[in-house]
């Protein structure tokens, strides 16, 4: 079956630090990745997305490439703003299993900016 | 924009109340979605639903119930609410090219 993988958290930065949140998947089809935010007391939120190998994603200065080689999916951003504190979550929706409709989450990362 | 909203943000009930948690969708999507958010499991599926009075059982059903009468409602409920069923609820819904749009949350506290 599907699954994603995400590193532990929680994860402290200093502001202007460069953050990476590592995640990995295991898939039998061809999935579409994607990564969502979810800050203090809101729901979850579509940071960004890659639908196909090599496939970067990014918005709102964050980037996370596609690799199939890798099963990969880990999510970057050069220098972290305290405003950037929210849970981050990496999912993958398998477009090939019939369950293109579904998405499987990862458990989440907590990060924490510190001004 | 999508919007998914949630009749409430936060409830407190008793346990054996009957509950109903309302979701709502402004995008005519077919697909809308229940899941359960608790610390260290991240989110768990409940039930889904692709179509108005269908529904399937997601992850982890057992205690709950759903009903989808119109394309863009669709709720969930307790039947009889209990301490373990004290969580974050999210609500979303999927056009057919896939992910999802989240609601706000419902934070549920069982007394």
């Amino acid at each position: 079956g599907n699954s994603v993988t995400q590193m532990e958290g929680p994860v402290t930065l200093s502001e202007e630090a460069f953050l990476t949140i590592n995640c990995t998947y295991t898939a039998t089809g061809y999935p579409s990745l994607f990564w969502y935010v979810q800050y203090p007391g809101e729901g979850l939120q579509l940071l960004l997305k890659a639908t196909k190998a090599d496939d970067k994603g990014s918005n709102k200065g964050f980037e996370a490439t596609y690799r199939k080689e890798t099963t990969s999916f880990h999510l970057e951003k050069g220098s972290v703003q305290v405003s950037d504190s929210a849970v981050y979550f990496c999912a993958l929706s398998d477009l090939t299993s019939g369950s293109a409709r579904q998405l499987t989450f990862g458990s989440g990362t907590q990060l924490t900016v510190l001004p | 924009d999508v919007k998914v909203t949630q009749s409430s943000r936060y409830l407190v009930k008793r346990t054996g109340e009957k509950v109903f948690l309302e979701c709502v969708q402004d995008m005519d999507h077919e697909n809308m979605f229940w899941y359960r958010q608790d610390p260290g499991l991240g989110l768990r599926l409940i039930y889904f639903s692709y179509d108005v009075k269908m529904k399937e059982k997601g992850d982890i059903p057992e205690g709950y119930s759903v009903s989808r009468e119109k394309k863009e409602r669709f709720s969930l409920i307790l039947e009889s609410a209990s301490t373990n069923q004290t969580s974050m609820y999210l609500c979303a819904s999927s056009p057919p090219t896939g992910g999802l749009f989240f609601g706000e949350g419902s934070r549920l506290t069982v007394l």
